[in-house]
């Protein structure tokens, strides 16, 4: 699996959007890219995930450049609750082997009101 | 439907003792994991099983063994517990795409 590189942290203030950057410039065209969050030492959560187009569910928006060597993770309208660290995993979708995530150090997102 | 849930969430431990965390999910997933994380730091992958009665070694097995008897519980044992093992660890189960994570289990080895 690719390896990922995100800054350590991050300020964001409530109500504005937070734009949570991940280079990943070693992807491989069949992997994709996830998010995970982890708020305050509990069990990390899926946001989202994508292989090349752009992604919006209900809790964030995933924009993946077109050479697919970066992403960018958006949270519209922060909340203090959206503080947390934010995970950058790119892997196979199913690699039948296991589909386990490996984690790097992500980025801890602070939300200021 | 609980999804993924840890037992105990607590526990200290002396060194040298021995305990299992039980990992148990309703979800009918193939694919569960263990791992830990240490303060400051993200997750890594102790163990995991991409079905029922097997299992396979992550980046930090040693001084750990796990079993998979049943498809809906993945058991985490250690047999000699050492201060190093001090840390929370976390189950995790999934199918194709998205992994499902357990609270966690917040262990000391004193």
């Amino acid at each position: 699996d690719a390896k990922t590189t995100q800054p350590p942290s991050m300020d964001c203030a409530e109500g504005r959007a937070a734009n949570l950057p991940c280079n990943h410039s070693t992807i491989s065209g069949n992997e994709y890219v996830y998010w995970y969050r982890q708020i305050h030492s509990q069990g990390p959560q899926y946001i989202i995930h994508g292989l090349k187009n752009n992604e919006t569910n209900e809790m964030a928006s995933l924009i993946i450049t077109e050479d697919r060597k970066s992403s960018t993770l958006i949270l519209p309208h922060a909340t203090l609750r959206d503080t947390a660290v934010y995970y950058c995993i790119v892997r196979v979708a199913n690699n039948n082997a296991g589909n386990m995530l490996t984690f790097g150090g992500g980025t801890r997102l602070m939300v200021k009101p | 439907n609980a999804g993924v849930t840890q037992t105990p969430k607590f526990r200290v431990l002396k060194t040298g003792q021995s305990m299992t965390l039980l990992c148990a999910q309703d979800m009918n997933h193939e694919y569960m994991y263990w791992y830990r994380q240490d303060p400051g730091m993200g997750l890594r992958l102790i163990h995991y099983s991409v079905g029922e009665g097997t299992t396979a070694k992550g980046e930090v097995p040693d001084g750990y063994n796990v079993s998979r008897l049943k498809k809906q519980n993945f058991l985490l044992g250690l047999e000699s517990a050492a201060p190093s093992q001090t840390s929370v660890y976390f189950c995790a189960s999934s199918y194709s795409r998205e992994a499902f994570f357990g609270q966690g289990t917040r262990l000391t080895v004193v």
